[in-house]
């Protein structure tokens, strides 16, 4: 199994500024993905940051706004940009170690509680 | 493209009873379906998964069921507890070439195990 450290784990944030969260883990991982989970939602992949590559967006997600690095294989950042309070919402990160739908599964942070006002 | 539907959103039982939450896919693709486990303030944990060369999983007291001609998949717990209180999620993954792979999630269903 892999231990998820996210930080920060909640923040308050006043809208038009930019929150950097990170995400560190405890061993060497191929796969590092972000979510968003809006409260009492469902989870929603907003990127996958492989190490060696540019992340991948998903539809309705883009770099400018949600700008990822993966400088090796334990780390990751997500910044959300110039918040609105539609940003709140629950940030996940999740790992996996290889080839994900083999033979290990994902793992997720406790989350980052993102309120914009 | 993916998407799942999870039924019921909210399910209430007496301890002792089981629970069954159910799933539908649409993305014939998929081979990977695995549940999670969501408690107040915490992060998804994996309870139990099931691979599509498998129909069924069983790991204690919680079961998985996968049919992939219909596209659906069902969590079973049996002699629940109010331990087994929280949100759980199912998911459908796929791999979409390379290293890149998508779980799509369901949007949730509440259990709440009455003692």
């Amino acid at each position: 199994s892999a231990v998820i450290s996210q930080k920060p784990s909640r923040d308050i944030c006043q809208r038009g500024t930019s929150l950097t969260i990170q995400c560190q883990v405890d061993s060497q991982v191929t796969m590092m993905f972000w979510y968003r989970q809006q409260p009492g939602q469902s989870l929603t992949l907003i990127a996958t940051a492989n190490q060696g590559s540019e992340a991948t967006y998903e539809s309705g997600f883009v770099i400018d706004k949600f700008p990822i690095s993966r400088p090796n294989l334990t780390f990751s950042t997500l910044t959300v940009s110039n918040m609105s309070p539609e940003d709140s919402s629950i940030y996940l990160c999740s790992v996996a170690m290889a080839e994900l739908f083999l033979n290990t599964e994902a793992f997720f942070g406790q989350g980052t509680r993102l309120t914009v006002v | 493209g993916e998407n799942v539907e999870q039924h019921p959103s909210t399910l209430s039982v007496q301890e002792g009873d089981s629970a069954v939450i159910k799933c539908t896919y649409s993305d014939s693709a998929s081979n990977y379906f695995p549940w999670y486990k969501q408690e107040l303030g915490k992060g998804p944990q994996l309870i139990i998964d099931i691979r599509s060369n498998v129909g069924e999983k069983k790991d204690q007291r919680i079961a998985v069921t996968l049919n992939k001609t219909a596209k659906h998949f069902s969590l079973h717990i049996t002699e629940t507890q109010p331990e087994d209180s929280a949100v759980y999620f199912c998911a459908e993954g796929v791999k979409r070439g390379g290293s890149n792979y998508k779980l799509t999630f369901g949007k949730g269903t509440l259990l709440t195990v009455n003692p």
